[in-house]
Formats: structure tokens, C-alpha cells, sequence
């Protein structure tokens, strides 16, 4: 059975950068068919996606927060990573790693559903 | 950008049926895929590619998508069905994933 499991610092002061880090156990990260995604959830809001990345490191990001987000991976220690600059109290959610699937060509991408998640891990932006 | 709307709420009686809609701009032609979400809890699918149901899903779950409207139906409610709903689609127009605003069922 898959397993995410997200780590890195509660809490992240304003105008620094939040990096979290999830681990993949279960499968492997190298698996053609997947691809590895960020979702965040504010306190009681709703869901947004902030990107995603496949295991040969091409990644792709929500545009309302490209210029932000930074996603990578280790496929060595089975792991990928997030890093959002510039935080701001808005940034404050509890942040999701997940699985999907999908294809991407060379001018656009087709995901699927996110079927693994991460338990998630709140991230406080205070000073 | 694309837009998902739910409504707030939906409340209902134990062993009564559900219907959580997703509305979007020509959203029959998209796939939509569907989460449940407890509270302090991580999202759960629960429906994708409109209606199919992962292993482990009751069939109460079920889904359906045309035109301009998804829905979550869920058949025979339970205590156990109380939970946050959002649907989701990826717009291929703008390259991203959309969520929608969610629902909160309660059941009475």
C-alpha cells in the first residue's frame, strides 16, 4: 500500500521561504505512470493545487503561484520537495503531498485524480 | 479561469439520498473526479473519471456528468457520510488543476 508522508517546519516567518518534504513508501517514485503533487487547504477553506512534478524532475505549477514555487525530487531517497518564497499569512494552510497520473506532451498536460495522499502537515506563517 | 461551484451545504436524513452538484462551464466534457474529507482528516477519493469507484468505495457512492453539472450521489446515508465534498477537474486550457468550492454534508 502507497504511503506519503510530509515533513519540515510548523511554522515559517513572513517574507521567508517554507520548504516541506514528502517521502514516498510503498511504490516506487520512479513509476512511469505517476506523477507527485502539491495541494494546500487554508484553515477552514477549500482546496488548491500548487503543482506537481514527475520523477525525470520536469514540474508544473498552479500560475497563481508559479513565480513562488520551486518542486523537486531525489528519486534516490524516494522524495520530492516544495519551496515557496515570500510567505505571507496567507500562506498559512495545511499542505498536502499526493499521487496522480496523467501524460504531458510538449505543449500541454492531461492529470488525473490524486489517488494517495499525505496525512498533511500544518504550516503556521507568523513572526 | 475555470470555475467549480458547489453549494455551502446539503443536509439530510439517515437512509435518505444525496445529491452534491458541481457546476462548470461545459464540465460534461471534462473528467471529475470527487473527494470526501473529514474533519483534522486528509481528502479521500471517491469517485473518478465521473463515476467509477475506487476499491474500498461503497456503491452508494455514485457519479454522474452532463452539461454544465456533476453530481455526487450518495444513496442510503449514514452517520459516516458526514464530511466536506469537492469535486475537481483539470482544465486543459489553462494546464492546471480546479477545485471546487466544496459542500459540507450533514446528516440530520
Amino acid at each position: 500500500q502507497m504511503q506519503l508522508q510530509e515533513s519540515g517546519p510548523g511554522l515559517v516567518k513572513p517574507s521567508e521561504t517554507l520548504s516541506l518534504t514528502c517521502s514516498v513508501s510503498g511504490g516506487s517514485i520512479s513509476s512511469p505512470s505517476n506523477y507527485w503533487g502539491w495541494i494546500r487547504q487554508p484553515p477552514g477553506k477549500g482546496l488548491e493545487w500548487i503543482g506537481s512534478i514527475y520523477y525525470s524532475g520536469s514540474s508544473y505549477w498552479n500560475p497563481s503561484l508559479k513565480s513562488r514555487v520551486t518542486i523537486s525530487v531525489d528519486t534516490s531517497k524516494s522524495q520530492f520537495s516544495l519551496r515557496l518564497s515570500s510567505v505571507t499569512a496567507a500562506d498559512t494552510a495545511v499542505y498536502y503531498c499526493a499521487r496522480h497520473g496523467g501524460y504531458c506532451s510538449t505543449t500541454s498536460c492531461s492529470f488525473t485524480e490524486f489517488d494517495y495522499w499525505g496525512q498533511g502537515t500544518l504550516v503556521t506563517v507568523s513572526s | 479561469s475555470y470555475v467549480l461551484t458547489q453549494p455551502p451545504s446539503v443536509s439530510v436524513a439517515p437512509g435518505e439520498t444525496a445529491r452534491v452538484t458541481c457546476g462548470g462551464n461545459n464540465i460534461g466534457s471534462k473528467s471529475v473526479h470527487w473527494y470526501q474529507q473529514k474533519p483534522g482528516q486528509a481528502p479521500v477519493l471517491v469517485i473518478y473519471y465521473d463515476r467509477d469507484r475506487p476499491s474500498g468505495i461503497p456503491e452508494r457512492f455514485s457519479g454522474s456528468n452532463s452539461g454544465n453539472t456533476a453530481t455526487l450521489t450518495i444513496t442510503r446515508v449514514e452517520a459516516g457520510d458526514e464530511a466536506d465534498y469537492f469535486c475537481q477537474v483539470w482544465d486543459i486550457s489553462s494546464d492546471h488543476y480546479v477545485f471546487g468550492t466544496g459542500t459540507k454534508v450533514t446528516v440530520l
